[in-house]
């Protein structure tokens, strides 16, 4: 079974950067899309980004788009997410995703807060 | 972008009976691109059906989807303690953009 952790979450000032790490253990990441979803204190569920097998496709949610890069290293089992320029909205539970027919396998979340 | 809107906000049912939650689309949505997630407190979301009808691994056959166009279902028949839950609706692929409707709470009556 499939296990993904994720790291890198913690207290940031605005305007500060945070790179969240996510390693996968049980399986290989290397054919599959990976994505990363938020959730907000009390909200909805927030898809953010995403970067298919090989890196070569990559999409954004328009509220991090210019903000946020995805990446992947397959050698290693992980995805990536560098935060720039955060701000009070990006405070929330990160899950890095795995996307087999849908997102079938999800992390526990790393915590993100943005505050000064 | 497709904006999913669920319905109702809250659902206050007993254990026994059967759930009916909607997700509407602004705009068409392909059959293969239409998914459904269940959230209980302090835990990860679980992928419940892809494909609009297709259950996941391990799902009991008490979930099912259906729908088309821009208006899906899911329905849980036999409602169990353990079902109550918050329930989003996904939509994916389209254009490499994703989506979540804002969540069904699916309460204890």
């Amino acid at each position: 079974e499939v296990q993904l952790v994720e790291s890198g979450g913690g207290l940031v000032q605005p305007g500060r950067s945070l790179r969240l790490s996510c390693v996968a253990s049980g399986s290989t990441l290397d054919d599959y899309a990976m994505h990363w979803v938020r959730q907000g204190p009390g909200k909805a569920l927030e898809w953010v980004s995403n970067i298919s097998w090989s890196g070569g496709n990559i999409a954004y949610a328009d509220s991090v788009k210019g903000r946020f890069t995805i990446s992947r290293d397959n050698a290693k089992n992980s995805l990536y997410l560098q935060m720039n320029s955060l701000r009070a909205e990006d405070t929330a539970l990160y899950y890095c995703v795995k996307e087999i027919n849908g997102f079938a396998h999800w992390g526990q979340g790393t915590l993100v807060t943005v505050s000064s | 972008e497709i904006v999913l809107t669920q319905s109702p906000g809250t659902l206050s049912l007993s254990p026994g009976d059967t759930a009916t939650l909607s997700c509407r689309a602004s705009q068409s949505v392909s059959r293969s691109y239409l998914a459904w997630y269940q959230q209980k407190p302090g835990q990860a979301p679980r992928l419940l059906i892809y494909g609009t009808s297709s259950r996941a691994t391990g799902i009991p056959d008490r979930f099912s989807g259906s729908g088309s166009g821009t208006d899906f279902t899911l329905t849980i028949r036999r409602l169990e303690p353990e079902d109550f839950a918050v329930y989003y609706c996904q939509q994916y692929g389209t254009s490499l953009q994703y989506t979540f409707g804002q969540g069904t709470n699916l309460e204890i009556k």
